[in-house]
């Protein structure tokens, strides 16, 4: 049981490259999430999927997309990057969303990205 | 829009002692409140939620109180030990609003604590 990984774990993009990072999960979880941690700013959440086939907005979405064409997958994209994208982006995977059980968000390591 | 502050951003603690961190949030219309641990290079490892219902929750050494009228929580870390050091990471699940049926999480900057041999 791997629980959530993500792909790649670092990257260097020159402003306007685009890439996609990967999120995958092994606990069956209907909700996914990516994060965006920058320092002395907690996390923000960027979009999030209740389930396959599903995705909506989160807190700041600006500059990004997101795919779920299966339920363990969960894929985060810059069209365009930007320096401004500079972060640690983590997912995150629930069962969903009602009761202490169901709640409990299991959290990739993160993936590091640069901006130049 | 809601806002989670953690006071301090650091904290330093000899082993063994008991020590508070604290959490504090502007909105009270919360459905959750979750304390999270992260690692230095690492994701986050949820440890305890409380319900807006609930008043506290507790695992092992770790108790979490909310006072969902007054915007905090505390978490409270009995005789610790120095691999409890790491950052602690409060988040607010939001209640749902009108036509936007996803509450949402907004999470604290964390309190990173430092506990010495």
């Amino acid at each position: 049981n791997a629980g959530v990984t993500q792909t790649p774990k670092f990257r260097v993009l020159k402003t306007g490259q685009s890439m996609t990072l990967l999120c995958a999960q092994d606990m069956n979880h209907e909700y996914m999430y990516w994060y965006r941690q920058d320092p002395g700013m907690g996390l923000r959440l960027i979009h999030y999927s209740v389930g396959e086939g599903t995705t909506a907005k989160g807190e700041v979405p600006d500059g990004y997309n997101v795919s779920r064409l299966k339920k363990q997958n969960f894929l985060l994209g810059l069209e365009s990057a930007a320096p401004s994208q500079t972060s640690v982006y983590f997912c995150a995977s629930s069962y969903g969303t009602s009761g202490r059980i169901a709640e409990t968000q299991y959290f990739g390591p993160g993936t590091r990205l640069l901006v130049l | 829009k809601q806002e989670v502050t953690q006071i301090p951003a650091a904290l330093s603690v000899p082993e063994g002692e008991n020590l508070v961190l604290n959490c504090s949030f502007t909105d009270s219309a919360i459905y959750n409140l979750q304390w999270f641990r992260q690692d230095p290079g690492k994701g986050l490892t949820s440890l305890l939620l409380i319900q807006s219902s609930q008043r506290e929750q507790t695992s092992g050494r770790l108790n979490a109180s909310l006072d969902k009228s007054s915007g905090r929580s505390t978490l409270y870390i009995a005789a610790s030990q120095p691999g409890d050091s790491a950052t602690y990471l409060c988040a607010v699940r939001q209640e749902a609003r009108l036509r936007d049926n996803f509450n949402k999480f907004y999470f604290g900057s964390g309190t990173k604590l430092n506990v010495k041999p």
